[in-house]
């Protein structure tokens, strides 16, 4: 089993709905989770960070955790083409900080 | 405008050859991952720095692999001798670790391929 899985897509929304993004990790101990947006050819861009239990909104953008459940969830409302891209789940290793385990990706494509 | 920079952005050698990669973190941010980034295996860590000091370099194949950090400044990955295999995109990351926490912030990568 992987640390941190993903599905690898592609997920297909029509501009604007709501698209959702579905992570597991297998690491309970883990604390740190975070997001990242990468556009193709370009480098990871951090876009949320969640540490607690229950939803975290950063304008239309929303993460997700349930740690009992041990999964992380990111929502895209009113989704863009400029939204499309690989987004990577990043759980942060036992004991180690904010040592990082990256899921694979999920690619979203946004249609207009 | 903290950014994490990188250089060289594009690098083309042969097999063989000395590769160097410099990497300036944020400054303050006192953790510095090395990253490798192929179609195949995403992205995977190679090294990790927390406050100059080598933490967990168990990604890196050690025989042609190194990795430092001279100064708080720059991080260096080198590989020598450079393989075909080799080739990928390096990303350096840093970030400032708060007790457990902590998040990480990428440069633009450096985009290598051996012959």
């Amino acid at each position: 089993q992987k640390e941190v899985e993903q599905n690898s897509g592609p997920l297909s929304v029509p501009e604007g709905a709501i698209a959702s993004l579905n992570c597991t990790y297998s690491d309970r101990v883990s604390q740190s989770f975070f997001w990242y947006r990468q556009y193709s050819g370009k480098s990871p861009e951090l876009i949320m960070s969640i540490y607690s239990n229950g939803d975290k909104e950063d304008g239309r953008f929303t993460a997700q955790l349930n740690k009992a459940s041990q999964y992380v969830s990111l929502l895209i409302r009113d989704s863009q083409p400029s939204d499309s891209a690989t987004y990577l789940c990043a759980v942060n290793a036992k004991g180690y900080g904010n040592k990082l385990v990256f899921g694979a990706g999920t690619i979203l494509r946004v249609k207009s | 405008d903290a950014r994490v920079t990188q250089t060289p952005r594009h690098k083309v050698t042969e097999m063989g050859q000395e590769v160097t990669m410099r990497c300036q973190p944020i400054l303050g941010h006192n953790t510095v991952f090395w990253y490798r980034q192929t179609m195949m295996q995403g992205l995977e860590l190679l090294a990790y720095f927390r406050n100059r000091a080598p933490l967990d370099d168990s990604g890196m194949p050690k025989d042609r692999f190194s990795a430092e950090m001279p100064d708080a400044t720059l991080a260096t990955l080198k590989i020598q001798p450079s393989e075909p295999r080799d080739s990928a995109v390096y990303f350096c990351a840093s970030g400032l670790v708060l007790g457990s926490l902590g998040e990480q912030f990428f440069g633009p990568g450096t985009r290598l391929t051996v012959l």
